[in-house]
């Protein structure tokens, strides 16, 4: 049971490049989130899915993309990098409303 | 929508003593309040959590009070450690079915001091 999945750890990436940082849980988990952490803004929610094939934007959605073909996944699409966009993103599973969150391990994006 | 307010910010206590952070939330609709733990570098862990029906839970070294009139909920930590050193994120959450959205604030940092 490895939880929560992130891919990549680190990532460069330079102005207008686009990327996908995946996401994936082997718990069946129908909630799934991404937020961004920069120094001390806290934990900020860019989009999130309550199930397969349902995506809704949180408080910081602009520039990124989301989709969730099946349960297991949800794939973070940046579309055009801007400086911005340099934070530590984290994707997030939840199973029930009232439970646990649990977090991947994080991708650290620098964009110059 | 949720506005989560935490205090303080950084937080520094001499190894042994008590550390106490405050939040306040805005929507009367949260019932569910966890703490969360993050270590340099490392991701957010789960450490306790509360619902409404509780107005206080420990484990260990490691209380939380809610007060829902008030709408603040805080996290205790006694007898503190240098392994407690780390930020700590306090969150919020709607308890109705399919409302799994959990609203953050601004973390605290915590410095034990040998």
């Amino acid at each position: 049971n490895a939880g929560v999945t992130q891919t990549p750890k680190f990532q460069v990436l330079k102005t207008g490049q686009s990327m996908t940082l995946q996401c994936a849980q082997d718990m069946n988990h129908e909630y799934m989130s991404w937020y961004r952490q920069d120094p001390g803004m806290g934990l900020r929610l860019i989009h999130y899915s309550v199930g397969a094939g349902i995506t809704d934007q949180g408080e910081v959605p602009n520039g990124y993309n989301v989709s969730r073909s099946t349960t297991e996944d949800f794939p973070l699409r940046l579309l055009s990098a801007a400086p911005s966009q340099t934070s530590v993103y984290f994707c997030a599973s939840r199973g029930q409303v009232n439970t646990e969150a649990f977090f991947g391990q994080g991708t650290r994006l620098t964009v110059v | 929508g949720e506005n989560v307010e935490q205090h303080p910010s950084t937080l520094s206590v001499q190894e042994g003593d008590s550390a106490v952070i405050k939040c306040t939330y805005s929507d009367s609709a949260s019932n569910y309040f966890p703490w969360y733990k993050q270590e340099l570098g490392k991701r957010p862990q789960l450490i306790i959590d509360i619902r409404s029906n509780v107005g206080e839970k420990k484990d260990q070294r490691i209380a939380v009070t809610l007060n829902k009139t008030a709408k603040h909920f805080s996290l205790h930590i006694t007898e503190t450690q240098p392994e407690d050193s780390a930020v700590y994120f306090c969150a919020a959450s709607p308890g109705w079915a399919g409302s799994y959205q959990l609203t953050f604030g601004k973390g605290t940092k915590l410095s034990v001091i040998p």
